[in-house]
């Protein structure tokens, strides 16, 4: 089974949609859960930062995280064109058992919102 | 808004040649990490480095690979003889003491002929 899974899409949705994308993950130590988003052949750039269980939001951003299902989420309200690029799961132990924050990606997920 | 930035953007080099990769991380940092994307596959972490050593490293992070902060700015990754299988998207990231959050640079393309 692999650390992280994520379905690779593509999503594609019309503007204005509510997006929902998922990971899931087998490493219980996980504790801090990131989604970045990545333009292509850019960089990933911070979108949302959860740690533990639980939901944060951040204007049409909404981060939930199932910590006793292993599943996290990101929801993006009033979808914009602008949002179409590649969104990442990234999860990490923290420095748990010596552990050094390094991150886990899933694959990513392409979306793709149109006009 | 201060970032991580990488140079080059574009690296091409002959299989067997030695490569540096460079990185400014955020400045007041004090963990950073390489990491890297074959094109079409996910974002797999290298390295990471605090306290001027290495904290862990992946299997892929072999012999031939090494870092170093030779300043109190710079990041650097160099390949020593570098492989076809190298060519990828290499992404440095930088990580406050008090925070859980990496930022990410915006990468160097490795092409490797």
């Amino acid at each position: 089974q692999k650390e992280v899974e994520q379905d690779p899409g593509p999503l594609s949705v019309p503007e204005g949609a509510i997006v929902s994308l998922n990971c899931t993950y087998s490493n219980s130590a996980f504790q801090y859960f990131m989604w970045y988003r990545q333009y292509s052949r850019k960089g990933p750039e911070l979108l949302m930062y959860t740690y533990s269980s639980g939901n944060k939001e951040d204007g049409r951003f909404t981060a939930q995280v199932d910590k006793s299902s292993k599943y996290i989420s990101l929801f993006i309200r009033d979808s914009q064109p602008s949002d179409s690029a590649t969104y990442l799961c990234a999860m990490s132990a923290g420095s748990y058992g010596g552990a050094t924050n390094k991150l886990i990606f899933g694959t990513g997920t392409l979306l793709a919102v149109q006009p | 808004e201060p970032e991580v930035t990488q140079t080059p953007s574009h690296q091409v080099t002959q299989m067997g040649q030695e490569v540096i990769l460079r990185c400014v991380p955020i400045s007041n940092h004090l963990y950073f990490y390489w990491y890297r994307q074959i094109l079409g596959q996910k974002v797999e972490f290298l390295v990471s480095f605090y306290n001027n050593e290495i904290s862990e490293k992946s299997e892929i992070f072999d012999d031939q690979f090494s870092v170093e902060r030779p300043d109190g700015s710079n990041f650097t990754l160099k390949i020593r003889s570098t492989k076809l299988e190298d060519s990828a998207m290499y992404f440095c990231a930088s990580k406050a003491g008090s925070s859980d959050t990496q930022y990410f640079g915006p990468g160097t393309r490795l092409t490797v002929l």
